[in-house]
């Protein structure tokens, strides 16, 4: 999807287990996003990123942590992952902070 | 891929006809709209968008009519194909804020 490639595509994982998704773009956009996707919801932003170690919170960021060492790749953590995390997660990339996102084509994490 | 179909609102067409998808959104402040569509085992994508100082925005077969004093947005698919179907979301922004997005409609097309 234009450049951006979200790996694993499909993780079980047990409850209490870390796990660790990746995005990774070739476009060099400044913003990178990580969503989750549920039945009944709407996609619900997780974490964000305008730079290079700079992140910020999304609404549902309880227990999830974000990294970006280099802007190419942004890595959204579970600590320790729960059943209520269970959901497809998608990674965006964007040059401006409202237009223009571009989506991965998601992770499906089941936590058992 | 990975897709998110269950629990959604459906729209049954037949190819050909024409598809109306509506959308409410929240915030009488929003600007700017979006309409993104997601098809089975892909993330979303764009279709159009439209500023709030427009009633209107015509696309290929897709225009979007905005009616801000109820609201309400809607995306209109001409000729509507098979390849359309697919979970059809809007999105609303305000100012420099990220969009926050709505729950979608399923858009069926039958042959």
């Amino acid at each position: 999807d234009a450049g951006i490639t979200q790996s694993p595509r499909h993780k079980v994982t047990e409850t209490g287990t870390p796990v660790t998704l990746r995005c990774h773009q070739t476009e060099n956009h400044r913003y990178m996003y990580w969503y989750r996707q549920d039945p009944g919801h709407g996609l619900r932003l997780i974490h964000y990123s305008y730079g290079v170690k700079d992140t910020d919170k999304g609404e549902v960021s309880d227990g999830y942590s974000v990294s970006r060492s280099k802007t190419e790749d942004f890595l959204l953590t579970l600590e320790s992952a729960t059943s209520s995390q269970t959901s497809v997660y998608f990674c965006a990339i964007s040059t401006d902070l409202v237009y223009g996102y571009t989506f991965g084509s998601g992770t499906r994490l089941t936590v058992v | 891929g990975e897709s998110v179909g269950l629990h959604l609102p459906t729209l049954s067409v037949q190819e050909g006809d024409n598809s109306i998808i509506n959308c409410a959104y929240s915030n009488s402040a929003s600007d700017y709209f979006i309409w993104y569509k997601q098809e089975s085992g892909k993330g979303p994508q764009f279709i159009i968008d439209i500023r709030s100082n427009m009633d209107k925005r015509q696309g290929q077969r897709v225009t979007v009519l905005l009616n801000k004093t109820v609201k309400h947005l809607s995306l209109q698919i001409a000729a509507t194909q098979p390849g359309d179907s697919a979970v059809y979301f809007c999105a609303e922004s305000r100012g420099s804020y990220i969009p926050t997005f709505g729950r979608g409609t399923s858009l069926i097309v039958h042959p």
